[in-house]
């Protein structure tokens, strides 16, 4: 079975410091992608970044970059020079292809870390 | 990348009444999801909606209580029956992109939610 652990309930930053927010997953499938998701108070799901188990980079997109350690199933988010609109729950997620029934992508989530910039 | 129109955004409701959530996608999809989140929680597949077939409910959720539309690639409605207290959440659509190379998706995308109370 497919999991994400995210060991971080809250999680506080310096403005401008950057921060990593962790994330480990389990799965016996070869073949998965690895997402993260900014979700701010208002409720909507901001996709961050994306990570596919075969990418042999680490993924960057703008601030955020995903530290992407495959022997130790890690994914850990970082976010450089934070700002105060940071603040927001994140959301580790994986998705793997379930089988059966045509086969689709499924998405897991992880509890989630709350991050609050302090300025 | 797609867009995704969920309505409405947040209601109060009467327990033991039904509520229709709306999710229009800007483009073409095969898969759509419905996903909960209850206070303080991480998300939790309902179920997936294929265009022109039942909807794959998870384990823990049945038609009759989440009862879910699929009239065209681009539409969907989830509805929420007879409403008690513990259905208070944020419920969200999203959608699966179709996958390059090794057949999964690298994003999906979600609606803005819909934070429904119960009262």
């Amino acid at each position: 079975a497919q999991k994400i652990t995210q060991t971080q309930p809250g999680m506080f930053v310096q403005e401008k410091e950057a921060v990593t927010l962790d994330c480990t997953y389990d799965t016996s499938d070869q073949s998965y992608g690895l997402f993260w998701y900014k979700q701010p108070s208002s409720g909507e799901m901001i996709f961050l970044i994306y990570q596919g188990s075969y990418d042999e980079q680490n993924a960057t997109e703008g601030r955020y970059s995903l530290n992407f350690q495959k022997a130790r199933k890690s994914a850990n988010l970082v976010i450089s020079a934070s700002q105060l609109g940071d603040s927001a729950m994140y959301f580790c997620a994986m998705s793997f292809l379930k089988r059966g029934s045509g086969g689709y992508q499924k998405v897991t989530f992880g509890t989630g870390t709350k991050l609050q910039v302090i300025p | 990348s797609a867009v995704i129109s969920q309505k409405p955004s947040r209601d109060i409701c009467q327990r033991g009444t039904s509520l229709t959530i709306q999710c229009q996608v800007d483009s073409q999809v095969t898969m759509m999801f419905w996903y909960r989140q209850q206070p303080g929680q991480s998300l939790t597949l309902i179920a997936t909606a294929n265009q022109g077939s039942e909807a794959t409910y998870e384990s823990g959720f049945v038609i009759d209580k989440f009862p879910i539309s699929r009239p065209n690639l681009t539409f969907s409605t989830l509805t929420v029956s007879n409403m008690s207290p513990e259905d208070s959440s944020i419920y969200l659509c999203s959608v699966e992109v179709i996958g390059q190379g090794r057949g999964l998706g690298t994003e999906a995308f979600f609606g803005q939610g819909t934070r429904l109370t119960v009262v």
